[in-house]
């Protein structure tokens, strides 16, 4: 079983739209989360990170729900730009690394 | 300046030749890593560093051997490559001490290897 899952999409949507991607994770010691962006053929870029009472910046908005286990984000009145692949990171108690999702990719239509 | 670079950006090349790619950073960081990212955009860690120390050794053929000279450097080489080798390495770096969000990665532009 994989550390972090998450539904690879696509998601499309149109401009304006208001879009949700989910992703769980096995490890119950699991202790930091984030969200990271990464456009076609470039690195992967922290968007946000994810706090335990759930946290918002501008149009994002992550939450964490430790009882089931996931994280979200929502994504408010989606822009061209927003277009690019979502990645879940997760890091255990005590662990260095990041164990990342498969990414959900999202495209945003005029 | 890129905080974190590497090289080559591409490469291309035959089956059982050896390579190397290369990662720098220049943020001050302690610790540095390898991850990995295959055709279906799964982000897997491969090695990390810290300190010129290595700490993580995921389950990766002894073909890939990492080097680390000093902190704001770490180095892979392959040997024998195989077809399965291709994808996009990613050199990524973070601090102890909490620079940025805690836990931070910031990556290299990755170096994208095709094996023929």
């Amino acid at each position: 079983r994989k550390e972090v899952e998450q539904d690879p999409g696509p998601f499309n949507v149109p401009e304006g739209a208001t879009v949700a991607f989910n992703c769980t994770y096995s490890n119950s010691a699991s202790q930091s989360f984030f969200w990271y962006r990464q456009d076609c053929r470039k690195e992967p870029k922290l968007l946000m990170s994810v706090y335990s009472s759930g946290n918002e910046d501008g149009r994002f908005t992550a939450q964490l729900n430790r009882a089931s286990q996931y994280i979200s984000l929502l994504i408010r009145d989606s822009k061209l730009s927003d277009s690019a692949t979502y990645l879940c990171a997760v890091r255990q108690t005590g662990a260095n690394n990041l164990f990342f999702g498969t990414g959900t990719r999202l495209t945003v239509i005029p | 300046d890129t905080a974190v670079s590497q090289t080559p950006k591409y490469l291309v090349t035959q089956m059982g030749n050896d390579k190397s790619i290369k990662c720098e950073q220049n943020l001050g960081h302690d610790t540095m890593y390898w991850y990995k990212q295959d055709s279906k955009k799964f982000l897997k860690i491969m090695f990390s560093y810290n300190n010129k120390e290595l700490i993580i050794n995921e389950t990766v053929p002894n073909r890939f051997s990492p080097k680390s000279p000093d902190k704001a450097h770490l180095n892979l080489h392959i040997n024998s490559l195989e077809l399965g080798d291709s994808a996009v390495y990613f050199c990524a770096s973070r601090s102890w001490t909490g620079q940025g969000p805690v836990g931070e990665l910031f990556f290299g532009e990755g170096s994208r290897l095709t094996v023929l």
